[in-house]
């Protein structure tokens, strides 16, 4: 089936900027999306990118989006602690309604 | 808006037990999904339905899970005969009826088999 890769983890000091990684297989991908997850909680949609876009910003967030190398990547700009959270890649293939998800990275933010 | 509602927020049971769980769909979404995330893991997909009607069934939806959505509001997923497999995260999402327009998640029912 197709798949969604992520690094597990990463680290950063309050007020870096973040970037989270994506990989996903699925040529036919039409929309790529970022949810976060906070502890014991759903997941909040932060973001969505259409596949012939290769770039969006809202705020503090830019998606970046790499078609042909299939690699999508989340830059938070000026990280605070209330982004601790893990945060999720997810795609969707044209004709689908069923998400794809990463297995999530894990955002610490250092003090 | 008030959001994607599921209830409980939490079940413990012990093995062998039925559970169901609820979801309310936001208003005017008439599509809603139903997603399985154990820990350390993404959600991944069991079923969705556009209005009463279920469309589209995942493999991980073994005979023991069943969903409904019988007046296109809310739904239920119920299991029976629960198993320790069964521990998870379960949640519920929904939308509009177009694949562009993004799902909206609510906060789970996390499920402990006991």
């Amino acid at each position: 089936g197709e798949d969604v890769e992520q690094s597990l983890f990463l680290s950063v000091r309050e007020g870096d900027s973040s970037v989270i990684n994506c990989t996903y297989t699925d040529s036919s991908s039409t929309y790529l999306y970022w949810y976060k997850q906070e502890p014991g909680a759903g997941l909040q949609l932060l973001t969505y990118i259409f596949s012939n876009m290769d770039m969006k910003q809202d705020q503090r967030l830019t998606v970046l989006l790499n078609k042909k190398d299939k690699h999508l990547s989340l830059r938070i700009a000026d990280t605070q602690t209330g982004d601790s959270a893990i945060y999720f890649c997810a795609e969707i293939g044209a004709g689908s309604y069923q998400l794809t998800f990463g297995k999530g990275t894990k955002l610490s933010v250092i003090p | 808006d008030t959001g994607v509602s599921q209830d409980p927020r939490h079940k413990i049971t012990k093995r062998g037990q039925n559970v169901t769980f609820r979801c309310d769909p936001i208003s005017e979404h008439n599509r809603l999904y139903w997603y399985r995330q154990t820990l350390g893991q993404g959600p991944e997909f069991l079923t969705y339905f556009q209005n009463e009607a279920q469309l589209e069934k995942s493999r991980l939806l073994s005979d023991r899970f069943s969903a409904e959505r019988p007046k296109g509001s809310f739904s239920t997923l119920e299991i029976q005969r629960t198993e320790q497999g069964d521990s998870a995260m379960y949640l519920c999402a929904s939308s509009l009826d177009s694949p562009i327009q993004p799902q909206h998640f609510g906060d789970g029912t996390r499920l402990s088999i006991l």
